[in-house]
């Protein structure tokens, strides 16, 4: 079974238009991410939800909004898509503690979304 | 703000050692995590460092100065299939903070 699956693997789509990717986690973590990794393959963190509720917004556009149902799925959609909005989304996982002890905050990342704005 | 720095690309030999370098400047440290990300697939887990020193598993160790702001990750009998781009990330309460990632090649 995957640990954190997410769709679609692939998204193309022309500038103005609406779009969603889900994601799904099946191993019980509390906190969920998503991530943009841009063409350099810089991962810069976008949101976190912990127990459904947000935690970090990190400045992204209030075109994206995230949503989660509960503790297992974070969607994210993505409101009038613009040409810099294309690259690869991936979603993750984790259950911090604060401070590492035994690694075991590490993130869990799904297959990833590849967006393309045309 | 947040500034993690790895080299973008380094190459090395079949078999051979390579270090890479990761040096960091954050406004809090919880620990230090690398992954390894091959060409299109997601990023997965491969060591990490809360402590000074050095951990050890396999062909890979990754150490941590905390005072410098500095960590590396060693490979050891490099293998074709280590061709990938390595990530440093900072474990700051919660949130990851990732460097740009340094592409390793390796050639026969």
């Amino acid at each position: 079974d995957t640990a954190v699956s997410q769709t679609p693997k692939y998204l193309v789509t022309q500038m103005g238009n609406d779009k969603s990717i889900k994601c799904e986690q099946n191993l019980g973590h509390d906190t969920m991410y998503w991530y943009k990794q841009d063409s350099k393959k810089f991962l810069k963190i976008m949101f976190s939800y912990n127990n459904k509720e947000l935690i970090i917004n990190e400045t992204v556009p209030n075109r994206f909004s995230p949503k989660s149902p509960d503790k297992a799925h974070l969607n994210l959609h993505i409101n009038s898509l613009e040409l810099g909005d294309s690259a690869v989304y991936f979603c993750a996982s984790s259950q911090p503690t604060g401070i590492s002890k035994q690694g075991t905050e590490k993130l869990f990342f799904g297959s990833g979304t590849q967006l393309s704005v045309l | 703000g947040q500034n993690i720095d790895q080299p973008t690309e380094m190459t090395a030999t079949e078999g051979a050692i390579v270090q890479i370098n990761c040096t960091y400047q954050t406004s809090g440290f919880n620990g230090l995590f690398w992954y390894q990300q091959h060409a299109g697939e997601a990023p997965t887990f491969l060591s990490y460092n809360v402590l000074d020193g050095l951990e050890e598993k396999g062909r890979f160790s990754s150490f941590l100065s905390r005072s410098k702001g500095y960590s590396y990750l060693l490979l050891k009998e490099l293998q074709m299939k280590d061709s990938a781009s390595y990530l440093c990330a900072v474990y700051n309460f919660n949130k990851f903070y990732f460097g740009s990632g340094t592409k390793l090649n390796v050639k026969p």
